[in-house]
């Protein structure tokens, strides 16, 4: 099993459509979440960090549920320039150890 | 922003050859980078996290011998493929930890390689 699992999409969807992305991690030693974003081709960027009380930015909304071992990323609105994969990334250790999931493929289409 | 470069940004190489990949932390000081493999549609996959004046930590499946590491300054750390085979075409990508700020990691922009 990996240690962090998406759903690889892709997810089309249409312009200004609300999107949710769900993400499961196995390790429970991990202490901290992220969402990055990855255009093709590009390195991964980060797009937020992820609290247990759920944190925005913008359009943008993450949410963990450490009892479940969850973590969720909400769009709002999506723009054409959200198309793009969203990694996953679970940070463990003292020694900043990043696992990435594969990521999930958002497209967002006209 | 903390800015980390890398170069060369693709490389094409023939078999048998040996590509050097620098990767550089541009306005802050990195005691740790951290190098990276991915292939298409897989995630980033950690390969050795890179310590200054120290030797590399490798991950399981990872030949420290085939991939060379050298973080010989605060800012500065490479990464030789050596003897490149067509296996190891990848997107090569580092990322480094700002040593005042141990819980961040900026990434580099990625080297492609392509090995013929």
């Amino acid at each position: 099993r990996k240690e962090v699992e998406q759903d690889p999409g892709p997810f089309n969807v249409p312009e200004g459509a609300t999107v949710a992305f769900n993400c499961t991690y196995s390790n429970s030693a991990s202490q901290s979440f992220f969402w990055y974003r990855q255009d093709c081709r590009k390195e991964p960027k980060l797009l937020m960090s992820v609290y247990s009380s759920g944190n925005e930015d913008g359009r943008f909304t993450a949410q963990l549920n450490r009892a479940s071992q969850y973590i969720s990323l909400l769009i709002r609105d999506s723009k054409l320039s959200d198309s793009a994969t969203y990694l996953c990334v679970s940070h463990t250790g003292g020694g900043n150890k990043l696992t990435f999931g594969t990521g999930t493929q958002l497209k967002v289409e006209l | 922003g903390a800015v980390v470069s890398q170069h060369p940004s693709w490389v094409i190489c023939k078999s048998g050859t040996s590509v050097k990949i620098e990767c550089r932390s541009l306005d802050f000081q990195a005691t740790t980078m951290f190098w990276y493999r991915q292939f298409p549609k897989q995630s980033l996959m950690l390969m050795a996290t890179s310590n200054e004046g120290s030797k590399a930590t490798y991950e399981q499946g990872v030949e420290k011998d085939k991939f060379l590491i050298n973080h010989a300054s605060l800012t500065l750390s490479t990464l030789t493929v050596t003897s490149a085979h067509p296996e190891d075409s990848s997107f090569y990508i580092c990322s480094a930890r700002d040593r005042d700020l141990p819980g961040t990691q900026y990434f580099g922009p990625g080297t492609r390689l392509l090995v013929l």
